[in-house]
């Protein structure tokens, strides 16, 4: 069974680009989390789909979006890049989202902002 | 906002010693996870527990889950260098059918042969 993939693996882009990051989950997994990780901060919670639909959000601003597709394909996307966005952007599925669902990780984009 | 809290931030012993980290928080978690994640990867799922007192067992390593629910212990038997990585925690929030992990910071450890 395939895991997560996440593409690309790397992304280099100047402040005020946008950038959209895509995550294949496992066959079968139908909710997709995604998650930012910085050295300072950690592993900080941006949002989480389930069947197309937004189901939660963590405290991130509004340059932050996201989107699922019907075949569980999520993509995120991030307007007006700053500095500060340079991090590790991790995508997680599961099968259902709920707590006795494991997630499972993909191995993240990294993306610097120059 | 619920916290968690990883101690120690960094690690760093010889093969073969005992070691044991910590994930403390005032709140209530309804689950907690450990996980491990090694340079260039994705976190990877090691335990999860669900019950305050739980204590579960991989190999070498123990997890306990504090009674009230708020805190967790990894303890590493005979490390090696294998288990070098970074160990996070991770608490679901409790209530609803969403799914929200907070996560800590983690702690590097670093084995050294």
């Amino acid at each position: 069974k395939a895991g997560v993939t996440q593409t690309p693996r790397y992304l280099i882009k100047t402040r005020g680009q946008q950038v959209t990051l895509s995550c294949s989950p496992i066959s079968g997994h139908r909710s997709v989390s995604w998650y930012q990780q910085t050295p300072g901060q950690g592993l900080q919670f941006l949002f989480e789909y389930f069947s197309e639909t937004q189901r939660n959000k963590g405290n991130f601003p509004g340059r932050f979006s996201g989107r699922q597709f019907s075949n569980s394909r999520s993509e995120m996307n991030v307007s007006t890049l700053e500095l500060g966005d340079s991090a590790l952007y991790l995508c997680a599925s599961s099968f259902s989202g709920t707590g006795g669902s494991p997630l499972h990780f993909g191995n993240g984009t990294r993306l610097t902002v120059t | 906002t619920q916290l968690l809290e990883q101690s120690p931030q960094f690690l760093s012993i010889q093969e073969g010693e005992n070691l044991t980290v910590y994930c403390n928080s005032s709140s209530v978690f309804s689950s907690l996870q450990w996980y491990r994640q090694e340079p260039g990867e994705g976190p990877v799922l090691l335990v999860t527990v669900v019950t305050g007192g739980e204590v579960k067992k991989l190999k070498r390593l123990t997890f306990q889950f504090g009674d009230a629910r708020k805190d967790s212990s990894l303890h590493i038997t005979a490390a090696q260098p294998g288990d070098t990585g970074l160990y996070l925690c991770a608490g679901e929030e409790s209530g609803g059918s969403n799914y929200k992990l907070t996560f800590g910071k983690g702690t590097l450890l670093t084995v050294n042969p």
